[in-house]
């Protein structure tokens, strides 16, 4: 089976620097993938990496490394309106996504 | 454009019920999905269907069936409704299956079976 694990839950001051992490173990890898989701609304798309390195879309950006099955997406100068769950998902060799079961992130005045 | 529309927005349905969740989605995306979240677990792939015609099972298809019939609606089946089944549903699409392709979501289904 996938295994895909996040922190369930990260804290932060608005304005400041979030850093959340994603690891993996599944069968083969064809991309892994950022989403956004607020409270009682569908998943939004955030981010897609396929290759090593750091991928810079404004405030957010998503880091990935193949060969220690490992991702981080970091949030820069946090808004209240960042404050949502965060889901880190692996598209296998089967073309099918897992996911991670997501970190909740809030964001203090 | 609409994108992915679900219905119905919430239900809740006696165990043993059938019950259909009906998607649909205006993009004419060739590849459609079906997942349910609950709590702690994050999203689950139930099937998904790569075109029109074509289905396949993901990781927890047991107790749900779908159809493709044409490009526009996955429908997904629950032909006896068990508690274990309350959950959130979410249908995605994506323009193919393979490749770099975004999936997007519809806005859910609640569903509680009692």
């Amino acid at each position: 089976g996938q295994n895909i694990d996040q922190p369930t839950e990260m804290t932060a001051t608005e304005g400041a620097i979030v850093q959340i992490n994603c690891t993996y173990q599944t069968s083969g890898f064809n991309g892994l993938f950022w989403y956004q989701q607020h409270a009682g609304e569908a998943p939004t798309f955030l981010s897609y990496n396929v290759l090593d390195g750091l991928e810079e879309k404004g405030r957010f950006s998503s880091f990935l490394s193949r060969s220690k099955g490992y991702s981080y997406l970091l949030l820069k100068e946090l808004q209240m309106k960042d404050s949502a769950s965060y889901l880190c998902a692996v598209r296998d060799n089967d073309y099918k996504l897992s996911f991670g079961a997501g970190t909740t992130v809030t964001v203090r005045a | 454009i609409a994108g992915i529309t679900q219905a119905p927005t919430s239900q809740i349905l006696a165990a043993g019920r059938r019950m259909t969740l009906r998607c649909t989605q205006d993009m004419r995306h060739n590849a459609m999905y079906w997942y349910r979240q609950d709590l702690g677990l994050g999203l689950r792939l139930i099937h998904y269907s790569n075109t029109a015609g074509t289905t396949g099972k993901g990781e927890v298809p047991d107790g749900y069936s779908v159809s493709r019939a044409n490009t526009d609606d996955f429908p997904l089946t629950l032909a006896s409704a068990v508690p274990s089944q309350t959950s959130v549903y979410f249908c995605a699409s994506s323009e193919k299956f393979t490749g770099a392709d975004t999936q997007y979501f519809g806005p859910g289904t609640r569903l509680t079976v009692l």
